[in-house]
């Protein structure tokens, strides 16, 4: 099983502020990484796969990065409806696929 | 578009059985691997199931994390578009939203159903 882990666990912004949070696996997962972002009360939303590729309807100020164990999810300028919890999952290697245990975009 | 709805959930008492379905629409279910992702209340996503595309001339395959292996069944019917959950020997740590979501071809999910409520209590 590959091992995600997120860093950090909480962040707290300002809107407008610019935000990279980091997800690294236990072993090299290549690109194949997904970020996904989840409000309260929601489901889970795919925002970029590939590690770099944003799905459909995303806003370009989310940008992926990364490839092998280290990734980066960058918010170029925060917006009030981007503050969520950012999950990042491997689909290198599956079953089982895994999730990082996720970072929390707060209001500073 | 495509959607997935989750129904099924609800309050069993440890050792309690319970079945959850997925409606899909939009989409051509028979193609897609479907999966079931849970979250416990305050805490990340756990992939627990998933069940391949089948055919007339294919086999279905599943598989199960761990942590429910041998307590819970995936199944499929094509000709509803829907996904079904068995859970069985239900715990108190099964308390979760469950979440069926889309197995898309480069391996992620997409979409995800709105979820439904587990909760295992006495």
């Amino acid at each position: 099983e590959i091992v995600m882990t997120q860093s950090p666990a909480t962040l707290s912004v300002s809107p407008g502020e610019r935000v990279t949070l980091s997800c690294r696996a236990g072993q090299s997962v290549g690109s194949n990484l997904a970020w996904y972002q989840q409000k309260p009360g929601q489901a889970p939303r795919l925002l970029i796969y590939y590690a770099s590729t944003r799905a459909t309807g995303i806003p370009a100020r989310f940008s992926g990065s990364g490839s092998g164990t280290e990734f980066t999810l960058t918010i170029s300028s925060l917006q009030s409806e981007d503050f969520a919890v950012y999950y990042c999952q491997q689909y290198s290697s599956w079953p089982p696929w895994t999730f990082g245990q996720g970072t929390k975009v707060e209001i500073k | 578009q495509v959607q997935l709805v989750e129904s099924g959930g609800g309050l069993v008492k440890p050792g309690g059985s319970l079945r959850l379905s997925c409606a899909a629409s939009g989409f051509t279910f028979n193609d897609y691997y479907m999966s079931w992702i849970r979250q416990a209340p305050g805490k990340g996503l756990e992939w627990i199931s998933s069940i391949s595309y089948s055919g007339p001339y294919s086999a279905t395959y599943t598989n199960y994390a761990d942590s429910v292996r041998g307590r819970i069944t995936v199944s499929r019917d094509n000709a509803k578009n829907a996904m079904y959950l068995q859970m069985n020997n239900l715990r108190g740590e099964d308390t979760a939203v469950y979440y069926c979501a889309r197995v898309v071809a480069w391996g992620g999910f997409d979409p995800w159903g709105q979820g439904t409520l587990v909760t295992v209590s006495s």
